[in-house]
């Protein structure tokens, strides 16, 4: 059965702290790997990585894919409290499209 | 480009009783996707329909959920009679045929008391 772990479940840090979110997953063909935020009710998207090794970055936030060793890390750096939210990854097997989410991390960034 | 949206936001009803949710996804999206997100747990995929086919309803309680999208474009999910265990954020997401990006809409908050 396809299976998304992140952890921690949940991180508090305060403004301009770096903090890493992993994420680790057992999937039949993998596809991708997403990651969303999720503020209020609906995810929104930040990362797709497909590919080993390479980084993608977005401002203050990264993320990076290992196919062999099956996780991804997003790191987020001089956090504020605007990044406060539940971050989701999830991961698309090739087979139907499908997506499979991990339990999401919590994070609280405190003023 | 108009994003993806449902309706209502919010819904309590008593259990046993009927819901119904729709959703109308992005404009030539052929993928649509139903998740459930109990609170403190990640959305958990429903229904997953291809134009108006089914493609993936493996984790449907298809005793009491039901779901359609005729015509392949709006869709909606109903439960019939409800329970207190239904209570959670039911997203909607759609996507491009082969796609990976799913876009999700605001999602529909049903309490069942």
């Amino acid at each position: 059965e396809d299976k998304v772990v992140q952890s921690p479940l949940s991180l508090v840090v305060h403004e301009g702290d770096t903090v890493t979110l992993n994420c680790s997953y057992e999937v039949t063909n993998f596809r991708s790997l997403l990651w969303y935020k999720q503020e209020k009710k609906a995810p929104t998207f930040l990362f797709m990585l497909t590919s080993s090794g390479i980084e993608k970055k977005s401002g203050r936030l990264s993320s990076i894919l290992d196919k062999k060793e099956l996780f991804s890390i997003l790191n987020i750096t001089a956090t504020q409290t605007g990044d406060s939210a539940i971050y989701l990854c999830a991961v698309e097997s090739n087979y139907g499209q499908n997506f499979v989410f991990g339990p999401g991390t919590r994070l609280s960034v405190l003023p | 480009e108009a994003g993806v949206a449902q309706s209502p936001r919010y819904k309590i009803i008593e259990k046993r009783q009927s819901v119904a949710f729709w959703c109308n996804p992005i404009s030539g999206h052929a993928t649509l996707y139903w998740y459930q997100q109990i609170l403190g747990q990640g959305p958990k995929l429903l229904i997953q329909f291809q134009n108006n086919g089914v493609v993936d309803d493996s984790q449907l309680p298809k005793d009491r959920f039901s779901a359609e999208r005729l015509k392949g474009v709006d869709s909606t999910l109903k439960i019939q009679p409800a329970k207190l265990e239904d209570s959670a954020v039911y997203l909607c997401a759609s996507s491009h045929l082969g796609g990976t990006e799913a876009f999700f809409g605001q999602g529909t908050r049903l309490t069942v008391v």
